[in-house]
């Protein structure tokens, strides 16, 4: 069974921290990792892709992809109000092409004015 | 703007009773997914459809139905036999099914059946 895990939080940061959220994943032949953020009651959104080890920077997000260790992270800069939302790891399962993705859990992040 | 329409936003069934959820996309993409989120659950592959006339089964298939007539559209059925249908079901897309292929999603439709 391939999994994506997340740890659930909720993650607590002050307004302006940085906030670090995290995911590993089983399957070793994954080859696209994705970051959704999804807000209470509406639909993910996607916020982040990475398909190579190393860091890949987008404003205050950066992606960390760890492909050895099997695991992925979101880092969040100057953490704001807005960003209070819960977190969504996506992972490509198949390693093919068909391309569908397991998503984790996700996990929760507050950021506190 | 092009993008994904679910219809309608909340829903109410009785119990034993089909319903169909729409989903329409206006983004020329190749590829519409199903999936099903319930609280405190990551989200779960119900069907998808790479192709039009085309559809796979995904992990949570079973007391569903789905077609793909054509390539806009990907509605799908929640039949009496789906044992807890009471959820938050999100219709994505995708240009095409390849690994670095990210999904868009629409609203979502809220699912109450009582």
């Amino acid at each position: 069974q391939k999994e994506v895990e997340q740890n659930s939080g909720p993650l607590s940061v002050p307004e302006g921290a940085i906030a670090s959220l995290n995911c590993t994943y089983s399957d070793r032949v994954s080859q696209s990792f994705f970051w959704y953020r999804q807000y209470s009651g509406k639909s993910p959104e996607l916020i982040m892709s990475i398909y190579s080890n190393g860091d890949k920077e987008d404003g205050r997000f950066t992606a960390q992809l760890n492909k050895a260790s099997q695991y992925v992270s979101l880092l969040i800069r100057d953490s704001q109000p807005s960003d209070s939302a819960t977190y969504l790891c996506a992972v490509n399962g198949r390693g093919g092409s068909q391309g569908n993705l397991i998503f984790g859990k996700g996990t929760k992040l507050s950021v506190k004015p | 703007d092009g993008g994904i329409t679910q219809s309608p936003k909340y829903l109410f069934r009785k119990e034993g009773q089909n319903v169909t959820l729409s989903c329409e996309q206006n983004l020329n993409h190749d590829a519409m997914y199903w999936y099903r989120q319930d609280p405190g659950q990551g989200l779960r592959l119900i069907y998808y459809s790479q192709i039009v006339n085309d559809f796979q089964k995904g992990d949570i298939a079973e007391g569903y139905s789905v077609s793909r007539e054509k390539k806009e559209s990907f509605p799908l059925t929640v039949t009496s036999a789906q044992k807890n249908p009471t959820a938050f079901y999100l219709c994505a897309s995708s240009p095409r099914t390849g690994a670095n292929s990210p999904l868009h999603f629409g609203n979502g439709t809220r699912l109450t059946v009582t």
